[in-house]
């Protein structure tokens, strides 16, 4: 498997600015991450996929320029939401690309609740 | 499309009490259909990868199945520490490492 960790685990911000949340992989190099959002009593929707090296790839209807995604290395991606609106408040998850049982796994982080005022 | 759909969205179980969580998929080219589970305030956490029909896991008081167009998730003698949300999810074959999630099951176990 994989260890994988977020930071923060709870943000509190205003209207206007910018969040940013970092994902780690801890034991494992993942040359590829992914992002998630999940609302109350939903289940998770994929933001986009984060490939080391390159541009992430979002999926449809998420928008590229609100959410940033770099993933500068292969331990290190991170999501920054950028003039954070009330409707942003979510439960954002990453996931990291396992080795175990196989590359389809997917390893995910604790969260980070965002609750924007 | 790739389609996930879990059932009974919610099951409520006294200790002990056996019974099964169903996961029924639409996905063309299955990569792998997982099974995970979440506690509140928590991301999910891997618990079976099935691959092709016939496969079954076992972990602890669980056991997971695959068939064609289904999986379930069978709980034996389930004990209140199980009482989460259990999701399941697809990889499909024109979306490499991409997951699509079905709704989840909450499962309560009452002591």
């Amino acid at each position: 498997g994989a260890v994988v960790s977020q930071h923060p685990s709870r943000v509190i911000c205003k209207s206007g600015t910018s969040v940013k949340i970092e994902c780690r992989s801890l034991d494992f190099q993942a040359t590829t991450m992914f992002w998630y959002r999940q609302f109350p009593k939903q289940s998770l929707m994929l933001m986009a996929t984060s490939n080391e090296g390159s541009k992430a790839t979002y999926e449809q209807g998420v928008e590229k320029d609100k959410f940033l995604i770099n993933h500068a290395s292969l331990t290190l991606s991170t999501l920054t939401v950028t003039s954070a609106h009330p409707e942003d408040s979510s439960f954002y998850i990453c996931s990291v690309a396992g080795d175990f049982p196989s590359t389809d796994t997917q390893y995910f982080g604790p969260g980070t609740r965002l609750t924007v005022l | 499309e790739d389609q996930v759909t879990q059932s009974p969205e919610a099951l409520r179980l006294q200790e002990g009490e056996s019974s099964s969580l169903n996961c029924s998929y639409t996905v063309s080219g299955l990569r792998g259909l997982f099974w995970y589970r979440q506690d509140p305030g928590k991301g999910p956490e891997f618990l079976f990868t099935l691959y092709s029909a016939g496969e079954e896991k076992e972990k602890e008081r669980l056991k997971a199945t695959l068939t064609k167009k289904e999986s379930f998730l069978h709980i034996t003698a389930p004990k209140p520490e199980d009482s989460a949300t259990y999701l399941c999810a697809v990889g499909g074959g024109t979306s490499y490492g991409k997951l699509t999630f079905g709704q989840g099951t909450i499962l309560t176990v009452h002591p």
